[in-house]
């Protein structure tokens, strides 16, 4: 069975220019939660999706990250316009949504994101 | 609201000692709890997660924790340290797998000396 996957795996961008990261979770995985770590940061929670809709978006930085998951399949998370400030590990994790035998969040291998 | 504290940003051992790297938890509810590990340039492995049914915990590569509700903690533990085992290590928490994501504690850096 496929994991949790991310596309790009690395990227280098200009400050100003716009990025979309893709991620695909495990079929069957209504959760699809987005996280990030800047440069020697936590890792901190942006967002979760339950199937096509947006469940929690608390953590989302500033309006110039928007998360979709068209159909409740993969979602992308677009940065439009990059700051150098966005630069950091992007984690995509899915989960199934049934909570009767304490589920297993699994991550993708992130998208590390460099705005120069 | 829930959190999650690593004492010990960078921990070093020899290879062979005995691996202990810490987490407390806060959390208002019962808490799942879960340790990840991650290697140089890549992504989250799950260790092994604590989800309310044996307190001691057995996960991959020997590694275990233990699930101690008096001391709102979740250790973990290694006898003998490997080369191998040098990584990232993040505890993490929350109050519904299914619902809820989770809260990350900062990290610990392992480093194994020969």
């Amino acid at each position: 069975e496929a994991g949790v996957t991310q596309f790009p795996s690395h990227s280098v961008i200009e400050k100003g220019q716009t990025v979309t990261l893709r991620c695909d979770p495990i079929s069957g995985h209504d959760n699809l939660y987005w996280y990030r770590r800047v440069m020697g940061k936590e890792i901190k929670f942006l967002l979760h999706f339950v199937k096509e809709s947006k469940q929690d978006e608390s953590g989302m930085p500033n309006n110039r990250f928007l998360a979709e998951r068209t159909g409740g399949t993969y979602s992308t998370l677009k940065v439009q316009p990059a700051e150098l400030e966005d630069s950091g590990v992007y984690f995509c994790a899915s989960s199934q949504l049934d909570t009767s035998s304490g589920n297993t969040i699994y991550f993708g291998e992130g998208s590390w994101l460099t705005v120069v | 609201a829930q959190s999650v504290t690593q004492l010990g940003s960078h921990v070093s051992v020899s290879e062979g000692a005995l691996v202990l790297l810490r987490c407390n938890y806060s959390s208002s509810v019962p808490p799942y709890l879960f340790w990840y590990v991650q290697y140089p340039n890549q992504g989250l492995q799950l260790l092994l997660k604590y989800t309310s049914a044996a307190t001691l915990v057995k996960g991959i590569n020997g590694f275990e924790a233990e699930f101690k509700k008096s001391e709102t903690s979740f250790h973990l533990t290694k006898p003998s340290a490997h080369m191998s085992d040098a990584a990232e290590y993040f505890c993490a928490v929350t109050s519904d797998t299914g619902r809820r994501a989770l809260t990350f504690g900062s990290g610990t850096r392992l480093q194994v000396q020969p």
